[in-house]
Order: structure tokens, then C-alpha cells, then sequence
């Protein structure tokens, strides 16, 4: 029964260049959230989705950033344009349903723009 | 608005010695609690979690937390600390809406 998957574990990107995200809950689990770390930080919401929808992106930034997760295949976080501020790692987690906390992480993918 | 505060951004506790990690919450209703732990690399594995009843919660690896609304704390605890316990530990709070709210985080060394 494998856990959340999320690959790369790491990506190197330029400036300028577009980074993807891939993110596969766990078995079962049609909710999934995006959630962003920052060296010696916490971790920020970004993102909470559902199969097809995007139910809340209330942390994601305005621009650049965006998500899906579509009716087949893994939940994709897209970043185009990087800058140097985007490196940080980037977690999903999933869950079988809403508000059903204490959700399963990924191993998260840490991304560095050079 | 809610939010998480972990005042000890770094502890180094000897190896057999008790833990104890502290957090405190901000949150207007009865909040949904929650222990993580994260080591280097790594993703983070949730430890245990308070949501109603009992105060003092047990978790894995012989974690344990205690509610209290008075303080609108939630310190983790360990009696005896083992070295594979080395890690950064995170305390959060569930928003009320989809999003978790995380503390920045407490990292534990363990010396030998």
C-alpha cells in the first residue's frame, strides 16, 4: 500500500524555466494539498484540491503558480517562470476525505533555482 | 486568525534524558492538534493528534501530548529521548477550513 508519491525528489531549474510538480495520493484518497516549506520555516498552505476541482488555492501566489488534479493521473503543481524565491520544498499530502486532518505527506520535492 | 507558535527553535537533550517540546496555539474555537516529525530528506509522519476528549494523547514511537486550553498549549513530551529521535519536530493546527497551520518548527539534537 504505497503512501503519497511525489517526484522529482529533486529539480533543478533556471530562472525563467517552468517547473512540474507531480504529486499521487495514496490509494483511495480523492483529496490532496500542496503545501510549500522555506528553509528554516514551516510549512505554508498553497493549495487544496479534489478530483477535477480546485476547492481552495487561497495560499497559492497570484501569478506563475497553478494546480490540477485530473480525473486521471497525478495532481500537478506548475510553477513557470521560476525565480530564485521559488526554491523551497514543495509537499503534497491526500486525504480520503474533506477535513479529515492529521493528512499523509509525500517526501516532498525540493526545488533550487539557480 | 489561527496560528502555531514553537518557541525553541533549537533543543539538545542527552541521550535517556526526558523531552519536552513546546508549543502554543492561537484559535478561536476547540482546535484539532497535531505532532510531526521530520527528519533531513524526509517527508513529515504525523506523530499524533488531538481532536476531542481525552487531554493527554499517545502517540508513536512513545510520543506523547498534553491539551491545555488554559495555557492553549500543546507540548510534546518523551520520557527518554533515543538518538534516532534527532529530527525537526512540528506542531500544527487544523485552520477550521482544508489548510493546516504549522509552527516553524523545533529542531532536536541528541547528544550521546
Amino acid at each position: 500500500n504505497a503512501g503519497v508519491m511525489q517526484n522529482p525528489r529533486h529539480l533543478v531549474r533556471r530562472r525563467g524555466q517552468e517547473a512540474r510538480l507531480r504529486c499521487s495520493p495514496m490509494k483511495g484518497h480523492s483529496h490532496v494539498y500542496w503545501y510549500r516549506q522555506l528553509p528554516e520555516e514551516g510549512l505554508k498552505f498553497m493549495v487544496y484540491l479534489q478530483k477535477e476541482n480546485i476547492i481552495d488555492e487561497s495560499g497559492m501566489p497570484k501569478e506563475r503558480f497553478s494546480a490540477e488534479f485530473p480525473k486521471e493521473g497525478p495532481s500537478i503543481l506548475r510553477i513557470q517562470q521560476v525565480v530564485r524565491g521559488d526554491s523551497a520544498a514543495y509537499f503534497c499530502a491526500s486525504s480520503p476525505r474533506p477535513g479529515d486532518y492529521g493528512y499523509t505527506f509525500g517526501s516532498g520535492t525540493r526545488l533550487t533555482v539557480v | 486568525a489561527q496560528s502555531v507558535t514553537q518557541p525553541d527553535i533549537h533543543i539538545t537533550v542527552s541521550e535517556g534524558a526526558s523531552l519536552e517540546l513546546r508549543c502554543n496555539y492561537s484559535y478561536g474555537a476547540t482546535p484539532y492538534l497535531f505532532w510531526y516529525v521530520q527528519s533531513p530528506g524526509q517527508g513529515l509522519q504525523l506523530l499524533l493528534k488531538y481532536f476531542s476528549g481525552d487531554t493527554l494523547v499517545q502517540g508513536i514511537k512513545g510520543f506523547e501530548a498534553e491539551f491545555k486550553r488554559s495555557q492553549s498549549s500543546f507540548n510534546l513530551r518523551k520520557p527518554s529521548v533515543h538518538w534516532s529521535d534527532a529530527a525537526e519536530y512540528f506542531c500544527a493546527v487544523g485552520a477550521g477550513n482544508n489548510d493546516m497551520r504549522f509552527g516553524a518548527g523545533t529542531r532536536l539534537t541528541v547528544k550521546p
